[in-house]
């Protein structure tokens, strides 16, 4: 069984305090690992798609690694308007669907 | 913003009624999955549609059903609701059935059943 695990459940930073978030995952063959964010009461807003071992991705103050067990999300010099839930998922060789982690909690601190 | 539009935003039922929600998915997008959101919990995988068949399912009862139309707008049908039902129902839109290179969510339907 596909399973996803997130840490920390949450995490307080203060505004330009760079750090990482995990997620360690057991999958049947994975065809792509996935980030998302999410605010309150709203449906989770599309980051980044993984494919592969050493890949990296980018966005903004925002960068995904991904190894063969697990992820981290990279977040340089945070602001406020970072603050959110962030969503981890993966798709199996075997599902269509997506397996989700149960989300890090990040506030951050002006 | 994404294309994907829910409807209604927000529902109150009563425990044993039935609900129907609705989702449209973005252009272009022919595969629509939808998911429940606990409060404080990831998206758990309800049922997935392709081409207005039922392309795999999680563990749900079959009280859940839905249905795809040829336009690949969707509907989630939950019967006989119990109050562990109330959660943020959430659909997402892609192409395809193999490698999903994205997908595109909802804004959501948050139900609470009293």
């Amino acid at each position: 069984e596909d399973q996803v695990t997130q840490s920390p459940e949450a995490l307080r930073l203060q505004e330009g305090e760079s750090s990482s978030l995990n997620c360690s995952y057991t999958v049947s063959g994975l065809r792509g690992l996935f980030w998302y964010r999410q605010d309150p009461g709203k449906g989770p807003e599309f980051l980044f798609t993984l494919y592969s071992a050493g890949e990296e991705k980018e966005k903004e103050r925002l960068k995904a690694t991904l190894t063969k067990k697990e992820s981290f999300l990279h977040i340089t010099a945070p602001k406020p308007e970072d603050s959110a839930t962030y969503l981890c998922a993966v798709q199996g060789n075997y599902g269509q669907n997506f397996v989700f982690g149960p989300g890090t909690r990040l506030s951050v601190l002006p | 913003e994404t294309g994907v539009t829910q409807s209604p935003t927000h529902l109150i039922k009563t425990r044993g009624q039935q609900v129907t929600l609705r989702c449209s998915s973005q252009s272009g997008h022919n595969t629509v999955s939808w998911y429940q959101q606990a409060l404080g919990q990831g998206p758990q995988f309800i049922f997935q549609y392709y081409r207005e068949e039922e392309n795999g399912r999680g563990n749900f009862p079959p009280r859940f059903s839905g249905l795809q139309f040829p336009n690949y707008s969707s509907e989630l049908n939950v019967n006989a609701l119990e109050l562990d039902d109330s959660a943020l129902y959430l659909c997402a839109s892609s192409s395809g059935t193999g490698v999903v290179t994205e997908a595109f969510f909802g804004q959501g339907t948050r139900l609470t059943v009293v």
